[in-house]
């Protein structure tokens, strides 16, 4: 079955570093663009970051930029955004996808939960 | 940014009647390739979103031909013929054209 599973979300005070984590299975990973796209509570769709299928290539939205970082392991199938420094305003669902062609996520995972809260 | 901004951002549709849905974005979503990447997505309560339509009007394999995207340049519609009591929860749009990528707010569709 075509899937992806997100991992890694927990509580973490303002300041701290989470790494999440999205495994592939029953497509080609390595060949796939994957993003992360995240939900606040209550709110809607927020596109975080991209990475191309050999890592080479990466975006992040502003609010990001130097704080969050993605990147993948085509061998283990793997995607992962290491977000550090992290704030209030980061709490949120984060879901990653698979983006076959320019933004038309085809694949979401179940979305894991991120609160940054002390 | 792209801005992608929706209206209506809430729609009460009795069954069987139509709906739609409109996004513009803030300037342009056409590529430098030509095409215009452009794409609808549906998420119910508590589910993850699932895409509906792509590069403005092609139709993901098992979406029900009710639904339908047109548009160009920066404006664009997502119709719904006959909604379905399986139709209810939130629409975005999306645009992929431009980095960030970015959303619009959602349109909550409620079923009367």
């Amino acid at each position: 079955e075509v899937q992806l599973v997100e991992s890694g979300g927990g509580l973490v005070q303002p300041g701290g570093s989470l790494r999440l984590s999205c495994a592939a299975s029953a497509f080609p990973f390595s060949r796939s663009w994957m993003a992360w796209v995240r939900q606040a509570p209550g709110k809607g769709l927020e596109w975080v970051a991209i990475v191309n299928p050999d890592g080479s290539e990466r975006a992040y939205v502003d609010s990001v930029k130097g704080r969050f970082t993605v990147s993948r392991d085509n061998a283990k199938n793997s995607l992962f955004l290491q977000m550090n420094s992290l704030r209030a305003e980061d709490t949120a669902v984060y879901y990653c996808g698979r983006d076959p062609e320019f933004g038309a996520i085809d694949i979401w995972g179940q979305g894991t939960m991120v609160t940054v809260s002390s | 940014d792209v801005v992608m901004t929706q209206s209506p951002l809430s729609l009460s549709v009795t069954l069987g009647q139509p709906a739609s849905i409109s996004c513009r974005s803030s300037q342009s979503v056409v590529y430098s390739d030509g095409n215009t990447y452009l794409s609808w997505f549906l998420q119910r309560p508590g589910q993850s979103p699932r895409r509906l339509i792509y590069k403005i009007s092609d139709r993901d394999s098992g979406v029900p031909d009710r639904f339908s995207g047109s548009g160009s340049g920066t404006d664009f519609t997502l119709k719904i013929s006959s909604v379905e009591a399986e139709d209810f929860g939130v629409y975005y749009c999306m645009q992929g054209s431009h980095w960030p990528n970015t959303f619009g707010q959602g349109t909550k569709l409620e079923i009367k």
